[in-house]
């Protein structure tokens, strides 16, 4: 069974600082793997979809790798700013159904 | 706004009620499914639909009950609610264009319910 992992589980950084968060999953079997962020009480927003035979993605300052054979993905975020305080989450794609496995997200605080 | 909406957003109901949450999105996809974050806020799968057919049913109470009329809505009918069931569910979609290509799901806001 996947399972997949996000660690720290919270993390605060000052502003200007590089974030980088990371996933692991323990099947690399995987279609593909999705990054989001969660505002509190709000829905999940999509940040970057990185499809299995893929290696990164990136998207303005985002910019998220993929290593299938090590179960790992990482999300890094160049120049931190208070606005990117949320919590993030990864899901990875287990079948050509549509079964996704989230992880338990990262909460991360900016500080100004 | 092309966008997956939901209804209502919040939900407060008394043991043993009947209520359902309904979902729309407006962006064609083709596949849409309910997830439920618990107090620990953790995601997880419990349906998804494929063009009106049940293609994930996982291990949910049979209180559950899902309905896709057409392609664009997914609701969920809950009875006899519990106080375990109180948590935010969250409807998503995917077009996933006939497996060649997998794309990214969008979520909707959320329906938070409270069972007292």
């Amino acid at each position: 069974k996947q399972e997949v992992t996000q660690i720290p589980a919270a993390l605060s950084v000052p502003e200007g600082e590089n974030l980088v968060l990371n996933c692991s999953f323990t099947d690399s079997a995987i279609y593909n793997l999705q990054w989001f962020r969660q505002d509190p009480g709000k829905g999940l927003t999509s940040l970057l979809l990185i499809q299995s035979s893929q290696r990164e993605q990136t998207s303005g300052r985002l910019n998220a790798s993929l290593d299938k054979s090590s179960g790992r993905s990482t999300l890094y975020i160049a120049a931190s700013q208070p606005g990117d305080s949320a919590t993030y989450l990864c899901a990875v794609r287990t079948d050509s159904w549509g079964k996704f496995q989230f992880g338990a997200g990262t909460q991360v605080v900016v500080t100004p | 706004d092309t966008a997956v909406s939901q209804t209502p957003k919040y939900l407060v109901t008394q043991m043993g009620n009947d209520k359902s949450i309904k979902c729309e999105q407006n962006l064609g996809h083709d596949t849409m499914y309910w997830y439920k974050q618990d107090s620990k806020k953790f995601l997880k799968i419990m349906f998804s639909y494929n063009n009106k057919e049940l293609i994930i049913n996982e291990t949910v109470p049979n209180r559950f009950s899902p309905k896709s009329p057409d392609k664009a809505h997914l609701n969920l009918h809950i009875n006899s609610l519990e106080l375990g069931d109180s948590a935010v569910y969250f409807c998503a979609s995917s077009q996933d264009r006939g497996g060649v290509t997998y794309n990214e799901q969008f979520f909707g806001p959320g329906t938070r319910l409270t069972v007292l």
